[in-house]
């Protein structure tokens, strides 16, 4: 089956610093991959959509400059979250897909805490 | 930091019962729904999916109802175990773009 893994699964940082976070599909080429973010007890949130090759398409209300995301190759999308801050700290999930027939392979997430 | 948002409602059932999750969506446009199970700490997981030219489909245990008029979908888990708790996500994918719904979460009591 379809495979996404998702890179670091926690991190800490300080408060100022970025972080990168990657998310790779294993096994087949991701045309497409969805960024979400996830508070406590509540639904994944989407923040953007990036198609390889081309500029990320972000959710209203989702920073760009603070949310870079690249999207270099059909393999391999990063999120870096830029000069972070605690109200940053969540958990930021991935998903990659060919296409909406081949369906949507998530990764494991990544605990962002920002001290 | 957390936002301010809506939390998930909960739902509880004893070990044997059959389980029912409900849905709205409000995207009238959607064709495409599915249901993820996600786990404290990971990624959701695919259960089943459905598309708009069908009302019901099954799966091993799992049932997708889906009303387009009232914009609706369900997921019914039939002989709920203690492996069955989770939180319970609906997800639409108009045009290819994944959205998820305000999930619910399930606590089997044995």
């Amino acid at each position: 089956g379809a495979v996404v893994s998702q890179h670091p699964s926690r991190v800490i940082c300080k408060s100022g610093t970025s972080v990168k976070i990657e998310c790779r599909s294993l096994d087949f080429q991701a045309t497409t991959m969805f960024w979400y973010r996830q508070f406590p007890k509540q639904s994944l949130m989407l923040m953007a959509t990036s198609n390889e090759g081309s500029k990320a398409t972000y959710e209203q209300g989702v920073e760009k400059d603070k949310f870079l995301i690249n999207h270099a190759s059909l393999t391999l999308s990063t999120l870096t979250v830029t000069s972070a801050h605690p109200e940053d700290s969540s958990f930021y999930i991935c998903s990659a897909t060919l296409d909406r027939d081949y369906g949507y392979t998530f990764g494991s997430g990544t605990r962002l805490t920002v001290v | 930091g957390e936002s301010v948002g809506l939390h998930l409602p909960t739902l509880s059932v004893q070990e044997g019962d059959n389980s029912i999750i409900n849905c709205a969506y409000s995207n009238s446009a959607s064709d495409y729904f599915i249901w993820y199970k996600q786990e404290s700490g990971k990624g959701p997981q695919f259960i089943i999916d459905i598309r708009s030219n069908m009302d019901k489909r099954q799966g091993q245990r799992v049932t997708v109802l889906l009303n387009k008029t009232v914009k609706h979908l369900s997921l019914q888990i039939a002989a709920t175990q203690p492996g069955d708790s989770a939180v319970y996500f609906c997800a639409e994918a108009p045009g290819g773009k994944l959205t998820f719904g305000q999930g619910t979460i399930l606590t089997v009591h044995p």
